[in-house]
């Protein structure tokens, strides 16, 4: 099966930075891959699909991006609702394997 | 508005059984296949099993295949994992979600709030 890791499994920014978080497959996925934002306490969210495909009312500032095997979700300008985990899964093929997440946090 | 509300959640022993329940509204349910999701204390998410439009098909990861049975009463736009033989490691809240679209391979594009199972003596 394949095996999808995040980096970093942190992160700390401040509110207004470019934020950079990596989604890296064990297997060529070719553009199959989502990303989901869960903040505490609530239900994970569809952000990305496809690696570049924002879902309904997702702000711009959410950008994804890759092929292969290596995908980037970028956030433009991160706000302080942004504080979340955020989800990579590879999709179209089941097993629909998750990473295992990178927390971002704001300063 | 899609709404995806779960049941059936609580403390139970191992070994035993319980059965969860989804009803969806909404959208046309007849038209997606679905599926559940689960995620442990602290931990990330976890696809679990997966059902065909029609309820003619499921499939499930390996560590709940021939444990979890996932079933849909289309007429009652209701889904069901019924989960027999728990273990500890199913502990997790458990959501059940909708595809994207027709496809179940899409991404999950609607999700429940989740139900806790805790599977302890």
């Amino acid at each position: 099966n394949i095996v999808m890791t995040q980096s970093p499994k942190s992160m700390s920014i401040s509110v207004g930075d470019r934020v950079t978080m990596n989604c890296k497959a064990s297997q060529n996925v070719y553009n199959n891959i989502a990303w989901y934002q869960q903040k505490p306490g609530q239900s994970p969210k569809l952000l990305i699909y496809y690696t570049s495909n924002r879902f309904n009312r997702v702000p711009d500032r959410f950008t994804g991006s890759g092929y292969g095997t290596d995908f980037t979700l970028t956030i433009n300008s991160v706000q302080a609702e942004d504080a979340a985990f955020y989800y990579c899964q590879r999709i179209y093929i089941s097993p629909l394997t998750f990473g295992s997440g990178t927390k971002l946090e704001i300063k | 508005e899609v709404q995806l509300v779960e049941s059936g959640g609580g403390l139970v022993q191992p070994g035993r059984s319980l059965k969860l329940s989804c009803a969806a509204s909404g959208f046309t349910f007849t038209d997606y296949a679905m599926a559940w999701v689960r995620q442990a204390p602290k931990k990330g998410l976890e696809w679990v099993a997966t059902i065909s439009y029609d309820g003619g098909r499921s499939y499930y990861r390996d560590s709940v295949n021939g444990r979890f049975t996932f079933s849909r009463d289309n007429a009652k736009s209701t889904l069901y994992l019924q989960m027999d033989s728990l273990r500890s490691e199913d502990t997790a809240t458990y959501y059940c979600a909708r595809f994207l679209d027709y496809y179940d391979g899409s991404p999950f594009a609607y999700w429940g709030q989740g139900t806790l199972v805790t599977v302890s003596s």
